[in-house]
């Protein structure tokens, strides 16, 4: 299985303070079809996950254009730009380019 | 809208069975792999199993941790996904997520499974 691997494990911030969020993987994550299928979930808290952005740059729908998503092959980055308190929670990379679907072990953002 | 709707979970003992279900709308289901996602309380996030369309044959797949135990189905008639459980273990214990292979949104409100002695 492809390995997923988060940095930081949290993050501290202040109100418009800007982060970053690192996602490495096992193996590329270019498809045969030549996309690549890296995705960000939030995890607000008490809440379910929620899709922000997928293949690796596109901001899902309603997503502020606050969050961006960058990378490839194996490296990727999520950035927050002026962090506001609903975006605080835990933050996972996905990966469904391999089967099985593998999960980042999580990044919590919270506030300083 | 796209929606997916959990049901099923509970408080069951060790060795029990259990079965869960998902009620889905808005999106054309017969042609969409489905999956059920787990997170144990206080962790991340874990595939747990797979069944494709009629086109891959209802194809299902499973996690190493479940296979044997657990078996995920379909109706396409009633778009529905199904997960049946049995040899519950305490390990089981998470809340239980369907979604759409491939795409992560929406999700569902998922359904709390408690496995306790």
């Amino acid at each position: 299985d492809v390995v997923m691997t988060q940095t930081p494990p949290s993050l501290s911030v202040a109100i418009g303070q800007s982060v970053s969020i690192s996602c490495k993987s096992s193996q590329s994550l270019v498809y045969s079809d030549g996309k690549t299928y890296l995705h960000w979930l939030l995890q607000s808290p008490g809440r379910s996950p929620k899709r922000l952005i997928y293949q690796v740059s596109n901001l899902g729908s309603g997503v502020p254009d606050r969050f961006s998503g960058t990378g490839s092959q194996k490296d990727f980055t999520l950035k927050i730009s002026r962090v506001e308190a609903e975006d605080l929670g835990v933050y996972y990379c996905a990966q469904t380019t391999h089967f099985p679907d593998t999960f980042g072990a999580g990044t919590k953002l919270e506030l300083k | 809208e796209v929606q997916l709707v959990e049901t099923g979970g509970g408080l069951v003992r060790p060795g029990s069975s259990l079965k869960l279900s998902c009620a889905t709308s808005g999106f054309t289901f017969s042609n969409t792999w489905m999956n059920w996602v787990r997170q144990a309380p206080g962790k991340g996030l874990e595939w747990v199993a797979l069944i494709k369309d009629k086109y891959s044959n209802y194809e299902a797949n499973y996690a190493e941790s479940v296979k044997g135990r657990f078996t995920i189905s379909r109706d396409d008639s009633k778009s529905r996904v199904y997960l049946q459980m049995n040899t519950l273990r305490d390990q089981d214990t998470a809340t239980y997520y369907c979604t759409r292979r491939g795409y992560y949104t929406p999700w569902g409100q998922g359904t709390l499974v408690t496995v306790s002695s």
